[in-house]
């Protein structure tokens, strides 16, 4: 049962566009919600990260919307650039979770057109 | 500058034979994992390590084995009795102090076994 809902599965946006991916959760449990920026051949490194009792979280052009109630959680990336082209993952986590405890989506693989 | 090691970058082997692949880190972090990354498949957890010498199962552990003598080091075995082993593999570290600290990757190894 995946626990993490990624969409869409590949996007491409024009230069200086917003793009928008979107996860879904199903454990209410979870209260940690990172997520990973991975360019081709590299391992994935931590973008940005939010808790539930934020509903915004800005750093830079990244942006993560949190809504707990509909259990989604989104990454908009404003005035994107061709340098964002990258694949991005959202996770979750729980603290009861122990050393295990994090979910990856299964990623979404952006290309922003120059 | 501190890190995760991974080595080799590409490795090729025949189709029966074990192969160990390599993970150092110099982060002085507790945790280490090894996970398996395949095309649409997200990351998926192999094993994990939340202290030496004591290691444990993630979501695929069938066809793996891992040793933990040292800090720095979570070496991942695969086994001949993995069924489908060529993928991309990643090795990654945490702070064990808190559950939001953030997962450091390497740079991974693509396995490819024909």
């Amino acid at each position: 049962q995946q626990q993490v809902k990624q969409s869409p599965q590949s996007l491409i946006v024009q230069k200086g566009g917003i793009p928008i991916i979107n996860c879904a959760y199903e454990n209410t449990a979870f209260d940690y919600f990172p997520w990973y920026q991975q360019f081709p051949g590299k391992g994935p490194a931590l973008l940005i990260a939010i808790r539930p009792d934020v509903s915004e979280k800005k750093e830079g052009r990244f942006t993560i919307s949190f809504n707990k109630s509909a259990k989604q959680f989104s990454l908009h990336i404003m005035d994107s650039q061709p340098g964002d082209s990258a694949t991005y993952f959202c996770a979750a986590r729980w603290s009861g979770g122990g050393a295990d405890g994090l979910t990856f989506g299964k990623g979404t693989h952006l290309i922003i057109q120059p | 500058d501190g890190g995760i090691t991974q080595s080799p970058k590409y490795l090729f082997r025949k189709e029966g034979q074990n192969v160990t692949l390599s993970c150092e880190q110099n982060l002085n972090h507790d945790a280490m994992y090894w996970y398996r990354q395949d095309p649409g498949q997200g990351l998926r957890l192999i094993y994990y390590s939340q202290i030496v010498n004591d290691f444990q199962k993630g979501d695929i552990a069938e066809g793996y084995s891992v040793s933990r003598e040292k800090k720095e080091s979570f070496p991942l075995t695969v086994t001949s009795a993995q069924k489908n082993p060529t993928a991309f593999y990643l090795c990654a570290s945490s702070p064990w102090s808190s559950y939001n600290s953030p997962l450091h990757f390497g740079n991974g190894t693509r396995l490819t076994v024909t």
